[in-house]
């Protein structure tokens, strides 16, 4: 099983749909969670770290739980911008390196 | 400004040739990553380094290696026994202690001729 597992995609949606990312994580250890966002032939950049009461940014919400080991992201009122691949990352307790998913490809369309 | 350099940004070998991928970093980071994408796939940990003069393997460590002799540097050699060498290649670093991201330079496209 794979330490960190994402639905690959794609998702297509249309502008202005929500879409929800699910990731669940194998290691009861885990004790960071982030979600990064990578361009097509880009480097990845930080979206938002995800906390355990959850957090919003805008028209992105990220929700935790541990309990199930699942971590969600939730993008609101997409834009054509938003297309991109989206990795969930965890941290594990002790360690100094963080543990990609493969990503889910999203394409939002006009 | 503040970041991670990678160069260069397209690089080709020749069979048999060692290449080096240069990461430099201003952001004052202890710990330093080199990760390997292959198309349409995710990120692989090829090396990774927490403080000078140490590092570790990774996942795919065989036909790569790596030094640490500056904290603002952490270059990857590619050698002749990394037979599937055509990637995209990406340095990190980040900032010592938990729930701490780690933060990409643009990365170097490695082609073999």
């Amino acid at each position: 099983r794979k330490e960190v597992e994402q639905d690959p995609g794609p998702f297509n949606v249309p502008e202005g749909a929500t879409v929800a990312f699910n990731c669940t994580y194998s290691n009861s250890a885990s004790q960071s969670f982030f979600w990064y966002r990578q361009d097509c032939r880009k480097e990845p950049k930080l979206l938002m770290s995800v906390y355990s009461s959850g957090n919003e940014d805008g028209r992105f919400t990220a929700q935790l739980n541990r309990a199930s080991q699942y971590i969600s992201l939730l993008i609101r009122d997409s834009k054509l911008s938003d297309s991109a691949t989206y990795l969930c990352v965890v941290n594990l307790r002790g360690y100094n390196k963080l543990i990609f998913g493969a990503g889910t490809r999203l394409a939002v369309h006009p | 400004d503040g970041g991670i350099t990678q160069s260069p940004k397209y690089l080709f070998r020749k069979e048999g040739q060692n290449v080096t991928l240069s990461c430099e970093q201003n952001l004052n980071h202890d710990a330093m990553y080199w990760y390997r994408q292959d198309p349409g796939q995710g990120l692989r940990l090829i090396y990774y380094s927490q403080i000078v003069n140490d590092f570790q393997k990774g996942d795919i460590a065989e036909g790569y290696s790596v030094s640490r002799e500056k904290k603002e540097s952490f270059p990857l050699t590619v050698t002749s026994a990394q037979k599937n060498p055509t990637a995209f290649y990406l340095c990190a670093s980040r900032e010592a202690g938990a729930g701490q991201p780690q933060h990409f330079g643009d990365g170097t496209r490695l082609s073999i001729l």
